[in-house]
């Protein structure tokens, strides 16, 4: 079974427009972090935002907020007021116990946006 | 505070020799990651170390593939007798520890190709 889910290939939005990408995991740990990351075509890997597993309050990073449902296991990335360089690859992704240490980020498949003007 | 530098940035080899690809953390971070990269793969990871060793290796593909750190700071990834299918970008990343809440940070990445 897929750890992270990212059921959204491409999504495409309006400039100024909010948008919601998709991202749903699997995990039987108690205690994980989910993470988003953007890559342009650049390629660099920019880290986003954070949520824990066990945050009461969803994250907030200036426009980027994570919708976090734990029951559902879903954590939603939404994008407010967007922007052209906003248009990138989101990658979704996690870290959960594997034995005794936390390790490796498991990723999703990853989300095309493209902004239009 | 740079960030995590790796090079080089490119590298084009031919099939059936070895390459080394070189990773340098933030400083002060403790944990280091490798990934790869690729179209039909997407993203995949291959190793992490906890200052000089490695606690989980896992998702190196092959006996091909080794890596080491040293100091807790410099990492080198080598790929002995490379082959088409190790064309990738190789990603490597650093956390201040292993823990669940640290956010891995990444470099540029190293483009490998295999002709």
């Amino acid at each position: 079974a897929q750890k992270i889910t990212q059921t959204q290939p491409g999504m495409f939005v309006q400039e100024k427009e909010a948008v919601t990408l998709d991202c749903t995991y699997d995990t039987s740990d108690p205690s994980y972090g989910l993470f988003w990351y953007k890559q342009p075509s650049s390629g660099e890997m920019i880290f986003l935002i954070y949520q824990g597993s066990y945050d009461q309050q969803n994250a907030t990073e200036g426009r980027y907020s994570l919708n976090f449902q734990k029951a559902r296991k879903s954590a939603n990335l939404v994008i407010s007021a967007s922007q052209l360089g906003d248009s990138a690859m989101y990658f979704c992704a996690m870290r959960e116990r594997d034995g005794t240490s936390y390790g490796k980020l498991t990723f999703g498949q990853g989300t095309i946006l493209t902004v239009h003007p | 505070g740079a960030g995590v530098s790796q090079s080089p940035s490119n590298k084009v080899t031919e099939k059936g020799k070895d390459v080394e690809l070189r990773c340098d953390p933030i400083s002060g971070h403790t944990a280091l990651y490798w990934y790869r990269q690729s179209l039909g793969q997407g993203l995949e990871f291959l190793i992490y170390f906890q200052g000089n060793s490695a606690p989980d290796k896992s998702g190196l593909p092959s006996d091909r593939f080794s890596a080491e750190r040293t100091g807790g700071s410099v990492s080198t990834l080598t790929i002995q007798r490379t082959q088409q299918e190790d064309s990738a970008v190789y990603l490597c990343a650093s956390s201040l520890t292993s823990g669940p809440y640290n956010e891995q940070f990444f470099g540029p990445g190293t483009r490998l190709t295999v002709l």
